[in-house]
């Protein structure tokens, strides 16, 4: 069974630059969630996604998007990248059934640095 | 505002002893509460998750304890190694959905 994995590992952008993050989910889960971790802090609640549709949203600026694919992957999209935006981004999925949501597992995250 | 707190912020300990990690959180009406470990530069590694209706979870020398009431979670480490040396992330679940609201963690060092 393979784990969450997350590419690339490390990526450093400007600022004003538009990034895409990637999340490939755990085999039999539907459902993947996004989070931001900045230095020093615990992760943040960015948004969900469940059979290709935004499912919840923290609170996060609309210059944060994704994408969940029919194979249940996702993309985490950013535009017009800011010096707070460098942070350890977080992916981790799920299996909801029946409207029942199982334990999430998390991927070794995409370390993210705006110069 | 549905906030999770941990105290302390950091922790150095000698090998061997014995020590608990705090978690509050301002919502006690939460589904489920879950204690993370997340090595530097890592992800996050699931230790122990309690559900609402728990007031406890047991794995190896790990107990974690959930107190909704007074909005309290304690994670207590028995006997602690050197390896046991990470950060320590609190988070709360509060409606079913996986949508996790964390603590800024405890970054534990054990020295030997």
């Amino acid at each position: 069974e393979t784990g969450v994995t997350q590419s690339p590992t490390h990526l450093i952008k400007t600022r004003g630059q538009q990034v895409t993050l990637r999340c490939s989910s755990q085999s039999g889960h539907n459902t993947v969630s996004w989070y931001q971790q900045a230095l020093g802090q615990g992760p943040q609640f960015i948004f969900q996604y469940y059979r290709e549709e935004e499912n919840g949203r923290g609170n996060f600026p609309p210059r944060f998007s994704g994408l969940q694919f029919p194979n249940y992957s996702s993309e985490l999209n950013v535009n017009a990248l800011e010096l707070d935006d460098s942070a350890l981004y977080l992916c981790a999925s799920s299996a909801r059934l029946a409207g029942a949501y199982n334990e999430q597992f998390f991927g070794p995250g995409t370390r993210l640095t705006v110069l | 505002k549905q906030e999770v707190t941990q105290i302390p912020a950091a922790l150095s300990v000698p090998e061997g002893e014995n020590l608990v990690l705090n978690c509050s959180f301002t919502d006690s009406a939460i589904y489920n509460l879950q204690w993370f470990r997340q090595d530097p530069g890592k992800g996050l590694t699931s230790l122990l998750l309690i559900q609402s209706s728990q007031r406890e979870q047991t794995s190896g020398r790990l107990n974690a304890s959930l107190d909704k009431s007074s909005g309290r979670s304690t994670l207590y480490i028995a006997a602690s190694q050197p390896g046991d040396s990470a950060t320590y992330l609190c988070a709360v679940e509060y409606n079913a959905g996986n949508m996790l609201t964390f603590g800024g963690g405890t970054r534990l060092m054990v020295k030997p």
